[in-house]
């Protein structure tokens, strides 16, 4: 079975700075690969995917991740964080080729913008 | 286009009663899952239903029940609340294909 690691719970970083999210994967072949953020009393929304082919995907409100097969890592970026990117973020798994398309969920990491 | 669609958005309970957890979406999805989500904890799979007329346990599942009532309807039933069942409640969708999914808006539930 797949899992999910996101190694940092929380993190602060200054508004304009930039930003890396961290996200490791453990399963036997390359699984698809997606990040989500939620915002305080919302659902879930969709940043990017990945799912074979060029390892930088570009996803909304400027975010970027990168796939490294030798790291088992899926990690997310961003130049340069706005005050309004403060929010949940959740890395997620799909084996490819299963029923329905389950998704298993990282525990989240938590990001707070500084002024 | 709303999407996905999520009933009640909050909702408490006596440790006992019973309550059904409606979703509906709009975008002709196939597959549907229920999540719940608690603190420290990311999201946990109760069901899934990958079409119209099949269900199937996901990581979680003890104390809830599930229908897929048609292609656009996938309901969630606690029989019996437990504190345990204090939580919040997501259902989500996806294209056949893609996994990528669309959220609802989740339903706060408390159980007392």
């Amino acid at each position: 079975a797949q899992s999910v690691t996101q190694p940092d719970i929380h993190i602060t970083v200054s508004e304009g700075a930039s930003l890396e999210l961290r996200c490791n994967y453990s399963y036997g072949a390359t699984p698809y690969l997606f990040w989500y953020v939620q915002s305080p009393g919302q659902g879930l929304q969709l940043l990017l995917k990945y799912f074979s082919g060029d390892t930088l995907v570009q996803g909304i409100k400027g975010f970027e991740a990168e796939f490294k097969r030798s790291q088992s890592s899926f990690n997310l970026r961003k130049p340069s964080v706005h005050w309004s990117d403060a929010a949940e973020y959740f890395c997620a798994v799909v084996a490819p080729n299963t029923n329905a398309g389950k998704s298993t969920f990282g525990d989240g990491t938590t990001l707070t913008v500084k002024p | 286009n709303a999407g996905v669609t999520q009933t009640p958005k909050f909702q408490v309970l006596k440790t006992g009663q019973s309550m059904t957890l409606q979703c509906a979406q709009d975008m002709n999805h196939n597959s549907m899952y229920w999540y719940r989500q608690d603190p420290g904890m990311g999201l946990r799979l109760i069901y899934y239903s990958a079409s119209e007329g099949t269900t199937d346990k996901g990581e979680v599942p003890n104390g809830y029940n599930v229908s897929r009532l048609n292609k656009r309807e996938f309901s969630l039933r606690l029989e019996s609340a437990a504190p345990s069942q204090t939580s919040v409640y997501f259902c989500a969708s996806s294209e056949e294909g893609d996994y990528g999914y669309t959220f609802g808006s989740g339903t706060r539930l408390t159980v007392v």
